[in-house]
């Protein structure tokens, strides 16, 4: 079981909006910097988000990042099909010194 | 624009050590404030982070891992290699190497090698 707690799965349609949340404690994400990353089948992760809200050069700004408290959340809007993908947050865990990754959102694109 | 490349054996033996290399271009692996990192992916699973080496040569580990985790730097060859001992089945996964480049993010990856333990 994953340190951060992600929804298994989200579903929206093209062109909607859809939000995927990250939940944890004050040992990681209250007190760290998240990051969130998008993960095509059969490829590499790839960041999207970075230091809670950062975008990294090249990712458009359908995708945006927020934090707050324990919590954060990736939103994407202007949903297309190529957004189908597992959605993965990520951050430093100062009690178990350790980095941590959520356990991962499905996204589909109905 | 620096890019990654795992390699490495596909099949190793339960009770061996598992070695991998990543193959850094188009930057040094000198470069300063630089996070050298492992990840791994179970199959169908999520990623778990494996340590870092550090440009300094501090390397730091998954407590999890239970000291099997050895992280290395070759500057002469502009790689770092991760090596795992006394694999089991469980270790199967695909590896990827990844470096944070002081943004607090792993914001480049190489495409990843599936390693398989097994007799």
């Amino acid at each position: 079981q994953s340190v951060l707690t992600q929804p298994p799965s989200v579903s929206a349609a093209p062109g909607q909006k859809v939000t995927i949340s990250c939940s944890g404690s004050s040992s990681n994400i209250g007190n760290n910097y998240i990051s969130w990353y998008q993960q095509l089948p059969g490829t590499a992760p790839k960041l999207l988000i970075y230091e809670n809200n950062k975008r990294p050069s090249g990712i458009p700004d359908r995708f945006s990042g927020s934090k707050s408290g324990t919590s954060a959340t990736l939103g994407i809007t202007g949903l297309q099909t190529g957004d189908e993908a597992d959605y993965y947050c990520e951050t430093w865990d100062s009690s178990l010194s350790v980095g941590v990754f959520g356990g991962g959102t499905k996204l589909t694109v109905l | 624009q620096v890019q990654l490349q795992e390699s490495g054996p596909r099949l190793v033996k339960p009770s061996q050590t598992l070695s991998l290399t990543c193959t850094v271009s188009g930057g040094s692996i000198s470069s300063g404030g630089y996070c050298w990192t492992w990840i791994r992916q179970h199959p169908g699973k999520g990623l778990e982070w494996i340590g870092y080496i550090y440009y300094s040569g501090s390397t730091y580990d998954n407590p999890s891992l239970k000291s099997r985790v050895a992280i290395s730097v070759d500057t002469s060859k502009n790689q770092f290699s991760l090596k795992l001992s006394s694999v089991t089945a469980a270790d199967t996964a695909v590896y990827y190497c990844a470096i944070n480049r002081g943004n607090n993010a792993f914001d480049i990856w190489g495409q990843g090698t599936m390693v398989t333990v097994s007799a």
